[in-house]
Protein backbone atom coordinates (compact mmCIF):
# COMPACT_ATOMS: atom_id res chain seq x y z
CA UNK A 1 0.00 0.00 0.00
CA UNK A 2 1.55 3.14 -1.01
CA UNK A 3 -1.28 5.40 0.89
CA UNK A 4 0.04 7.97 3.31
CA UNK A 5 1.18 6.34 6.98
CA UNK A 6 0.96 7.63 9.98
CA UNK A 7 2.22 5.83 13.16
CA UNK A 8 1.76 6.15 16.23
CA UNK A 9 -1.84 4.99 15.71
CA UNK A 10 -2.86 5.55 19.07
CA UNK A 11 -0.93 7.50 21.94
CA UNK A 12 -2.49 7.78 25.21
CA UNK A 13 -0.09 10.20 27.59
CA UNK A 14 -0.36 12.14 30.81
CA UNK A 15 -1.15 15.85 31.38
CA UNK A 16 2.48 17.80 31.27
CA UNK A 17 4.10 15.34 28.87
CA UNK A 18 5.66 16.00 25.31
CA UNK A 19 4.56 13.83 22.59
CA UNK A 20 5.38 13.31 18.75
CA UNK A 21 3.39 11.82 15.74
CA UNK A 22 5.01 11.07 12.21
CA UNK A 23 3.64 11.07 8.93
CA UNK A 24 5.04 9.79 5.90
CA UNK A 25 3.29 11.07 2.51
CA UNK A 26 2.16 9.72 -0.70
CA UNK A 27 6.02 9.11 -2.15
CA UNK A 28 5.96 11.12 -4.99
CA UNK A 29 3.81 14.38 -3.33
CA UNK A 30 5.95 17.38 -2.67
CA UNK A 31 2.70 18.94 -0.61
CA UNK A 32 2.41 17.60 3.16
CA UNK A 33 -0.67 19.22 5.75
CA UNK A 34 -1.64 18.50 9.07
CA UNK A 35 -5.11 18.93 10.44
CA UNK A 36 -7.03 18.22 14.22
CA UNK A 37 -10.12 16.29 14.12
CA UNK A 38 -12.19 16.19 17.30
CA UNK A 39 -15.50 13.84 17.92
CA UNK A 40 -18.52 15.18 15.76
CA UNK A 41 -16.34 17.79 13.73
CA UNK A 42 -14.67 17.99 10.53
CA UNK A 43 -10.98 18.22 10.47
CA UNK A 44 -9.28 21.82 10.89
CA UNK A 45 -6.14 23.09 9.33
CA UNK A 46 -3.16 23.04 11.09
CA UNK A 47 -0.38 24.07 8.73
CA UNK A 48 1.09 23.03 5.82
CA UNK A 49 5.01 22.17 4.04
CA UNK A 50 6.32 22.12 0.57
CA UNK A 51 8.97 20.03 0.51
CA UNK A 52 10.69 21.40 3.75
CA UNK A 53 9.21 24.52 3.66
CA UNK A 54 6.58 25.55 6.34
CA UNK A 55 4.38 27.73 3.71
CA UNK A 56 0.99 28.28 5.95
CA UNK A 57 0.20 28.05 10.13
CA UNK A 58 -3.39 28.23 11.62
CA UNK A 59 -4.04 30.39 14.71
CA UNK A 60 -5.06 26.95 15.71
CA UNK A 61 -1.33 26.15 15.87
CA UNK A 62 0.02 27.53 19.59
CA UNK A 63 3.62 28.06 20.35
CA UNK A 64 2.93 24.60 22.13
CA UNK A 65 2.73 22.79 18.78
CA UNK A 66 5.98 22.79 16.19
CA UNK A 67 5.80 20.75 13.08
CA UNK A 68 8.90 19.98 10.92
CA UNK A 69 9.78 18.03 7.83
CA UNK A 70 13.46 18.13 7.30
CA UNK A 71 13.82 16.45 4.21
CA UNK A 72 10.89 16.90 2.10
CA UNK A 73 9.96 13.69 2.98
CA UNK A 74 8.26 12.49 6.50
CA UNK A 75 6.96 15.25 8.58
CA UNK A 76 6.70 15.17 12.79
CA UNK A 77 4.26 17.16 14.51
CA UNK A 78 5.42 17.67 18.49
CA UNK A 79 3.21 18.73 21.15
CA UNK A 80 4.89 19.74 24.27
CA UNK A 81 3.55 20.29 27.58
CA UNK A 82 0.11 18.30 26.56
CA UNK A 83 -3.49 19.30 27.89
CA UNK A 84 -6.60 17.67 27.88
CA UNK A 85 -7.72 20.18 25.12
CA UNK A 86 -5.29 18.52 22.94
CA UNK A 87 -7.16 14.86 23.11
CA UNK A 88 -8.24 14.16 19.31
CA UNK A 89 -7.43 12.44 15.86
CA UNK A 90 -4.30 14.24 13.96
CA UNK A 91 -4.78 13.21 10.22
CA UNK A 92 -2.34 14.11 7.62
CA UNK A 93 -2.39 14.51 4.46
CA UNK A 94 -0.98 15.16 1.09
CA UNK A 95 -1.12 16.25 -1.96
CA UNK A 96 0.94 16.81 -5.49
CA UNK A 97 2.05 20.45 -5.73
CA UNK A 98 1.60 21.14 -9.45
CA UNK A 99 -0.65 19.85 -12.40
CA UNK A 100 -4.36 18.95 -13.56
CA UNK A 101 -4.97 17.08 -10.40
CA UNK A 102 -2.72 18.87 -7.69
CA UNK A 103 -5.65 20.01 -5.55
CA UNK A 104 -6.34 16.81 -4.43
CA UNK A 105 -5.48 15.51 -0.55
CA UNK A 106 -5.57 12.28 0.60
CA UNK A 107 -5.40 11.30 4.15
CA UNK A 108 -3.75 9.02 6.21
CA UNK A 109 -5.25 6.67 9.17
CA UNK A 110 -4.35 9.60 11.67
CA UNK A 111 -3.60 8.92 15.10
CA UNK A 112 -5.82 9.14 18.45
CA UNK A 113 -4.39 11.05 21.34
CA UNK A 114 -5.94 10.78 24.75
CA UNK A 115 -4.66 13.21 27.39
CA UNK A 116 -5.39 11.87 30.74
CA UNK B 1 -12.82 33.78 6.12
CA UNK B 2 -14.18 30.47 4.75
CA UNK B 3 -17.45 28.83 5.65
CA UNK B 4 -19.00 25.38 4.93
CA UNK B 5 -22.41 24.16 6.52
CA UNK B 6 -23.79 20.73 5.76
CA UNK B 7 -27.09 19.88 6.17
CA UNK B 8 -28.67 17.71 7.62
CA UNK B 9 -25.97 16.30 10.76
CA UNK B 10 -27.75 13.15 10.61
CA UNK B 11 -29.81 11.48 7.84
CA UNK B 12 -31.42 7.41 8.17
CA UNK B 13 -32.83 5.86 5.13
CA UNK B 14 -33.59 2.49 4.49
CA UNK B 15 -31.70 0.52 1.97
CA UNK B 16 -32.91 1.30 -2.10
CA UNK B 17 -34.09 4.84 -0.57
CA UNK B 18 -32.31 7.83 -2.62
CA UNK B 19 -31.52 11.25 -1.00
CA UNK B 20 -29.41 13.90 -1.35
CA UNK B 21 -26.62 15.49 1.31
CA UNK B 22 -26.20 19.51 0.94
CA UNK B 23 -23.01 21.59 1.04
CA UNK B 24 -23.42 25.20 1.16
CA UNK B 25 -20.25 27.76 1.22
CA UNK B 26 -19.07 30.77 1.55
CA UNK B 27 -15.49 31.69 -0.21
CA UNK B 28 -13.68 34.60 -1.60
CA UNK B 29 -12.64 32.48 -4.71
CA UNK B 30 -13.50 28.91 -4.94
CA UNK B 31 -10.16 26.80 -6.09
CA UNK B 32 -12.08 23.59 -5.71
CA UNK B 33 -15.04 21.88 -3.75
CA UNK B 34 -14.40 18.74 -2.47
CA UNK B 35 -16.50 15.88 -1.03
CA UNK B 36 -14.35 13.12 1.11
CA UNK B 37 -16.57 9.93 3.07
CA UNK B 38 -15.04 8.78 6.58
CA UNK B 39 -15.46 5.52 8.22
CA UNK B 40 -15.32 5.78 12.29
CA UNK B 41 -12.39 6.15 13.99
CA UNK B 42 -10.33 6.31 9.98
CA UNK B 43 -9.20 9.32 7.77
CA UNK B 44 -10.97 10.90 4.77
CA UNK B 45 -11.21 9.35 1.90
CA UNK B 46 -11.30 11.58 -1.31
CA UNK B 47 -14.33 11.18 -3.53
CA UNK B 48 -14.76 14.09 -5.98
CA UNK B 49 -13.51 17.06 -6.79
CA UNK B 50 -15.38 20.00 -8.41
CA UNK B 51 -13.89 23.11 -10.32
CA UNK B 52 -17.43 25.54 -11.46
CA UNK B 53 -20.25 25.40 -11.33
CA UNK B 54 -22.94 23.07 -13.48
CA UNK B 55 -20.21 20.32 -13.28
CA UNK B 56 -21.30 16.97 -11.83
CA UNK B 57 -18.95 13.73 -10.97
CA UNK B 58 -20.30 10.30 -10.35
CA UNK B 59 -19.09 7.32 -8.48
CA UNK B 60 -20.97 4.41 -8.13
CA UNK B 61 -24.07 5.32 -6.57
CA UNK B 62 -22.89 8.64 -5.75
CA UNK B 63 -23.01 11.54 -7.92
CA UNK B 64 -21.83 15.19 -6.88
CA UNK B 65 -23.29 18.79 -8.56
CA UNK B 66 -21.99 22.32 -8.18
CA UNK B 67 -24.08 25.92 -7.99
CA UNK B 68 -22.08 28.76 -7.51
CA UNK B 69 -23.40 28.74 -3.57
CA UNK B 70 -23.61 25.27 -2.77
CA UNK B 71 -23.46 21.33 -3.76
CA UNK B 72 -25.15 18.70 -3.14
CA UNK B 73 -24.14 15.02 -3.11
CA UNK B 74 -26.89 12.66 -4.74
CA UNK B 75 -27.14 8.77 -3.53
CA UNK B 76 -28.80 6.55 -5.74
CA UNK B 77 -30.30 3.46 -4.00
CA UNK B 78 -27.95 3.57 -1.12
CA UNK B 79 -26.82 0.34 0.52
CA UNK B 80 -25.96 -0.42 3.94
CA UNK B 81 -21.86 -0.05 3.09
CA UNK B 82 -22.68 3.44 2.70
CA UNK B 83 -22.96 3.99 5.89
CA UNK B 84 -20.40 6.78 6.84
CA UNK B 85 -20.10 10.22 7.36
CA UNK B 86 -19.48 12.73 4.28
CA UNK B 87 -17.78 15.77 4.26
CA UNK B 88 -17.43 18.41 2.05
CA UNK B 89 -14.62 21.28 1.93
CA UNK B 90 -13.40 24.24 0.21
CA UNK B 91 -10.00 25.62 -0.94
CA UNK B 92 -10.09 28.78 -2.10
CA UNK B 93 -7.62 30.64 -4.67
CA UNK B 94 -5.37 32.22 -2.42
CA UNK B 95 -4.02 29.23 -0.23
CA UNK B 96 -4.04 25.51 0.01
CA UNK B 97 -5.88 24.31 3.45
CA UNK B 98 -8.94 23.04 2.82
CA UNK B 99 -11.88 24.23 5.10
CA UNK B 100 -14.26 21.52 6.39
CA UNK B 101 -17.95 21.49 7.57
CA UNK B 102 -18.99 19.77 9.85
CA UNK B 103 -20.11 16.81 8.17
CA UNK B 104 -23.23 14.55 7.78
CA UNK B 105 -23.39 11.08 8.94
CA UNK B 106 -25.61 9.10 6.94
CA UNK B 107 -27.05 5.72 7.87
CA UNK B 108 -28.54 2.47 5.45
CA UNK B 109 -30.61 0.65 7.52
CA UNK B 110 -31.34 -2.84 5.57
Amino acid sequence: DTGVSQNPRHKITKRGQNVTFRCDPISEHNRLYWYRQTLGQGPEFLTYFQNEAQLEKSRLLSDRFSAERPKGSFSTLEIQRTEQGDSAMYLCASSLGQGSSYNEQFFGPGTRLTVL
Amino acid sequence: EDQVTQSPEALRLQEGESSSLNCSYTVSGLRGLFWYRQDPGKGPEFLFTLYSAGEEKEKERLKATLTKKESFLHITAPKPEDSATYLCAVRETSGSRLTFGEGTQLTVNP
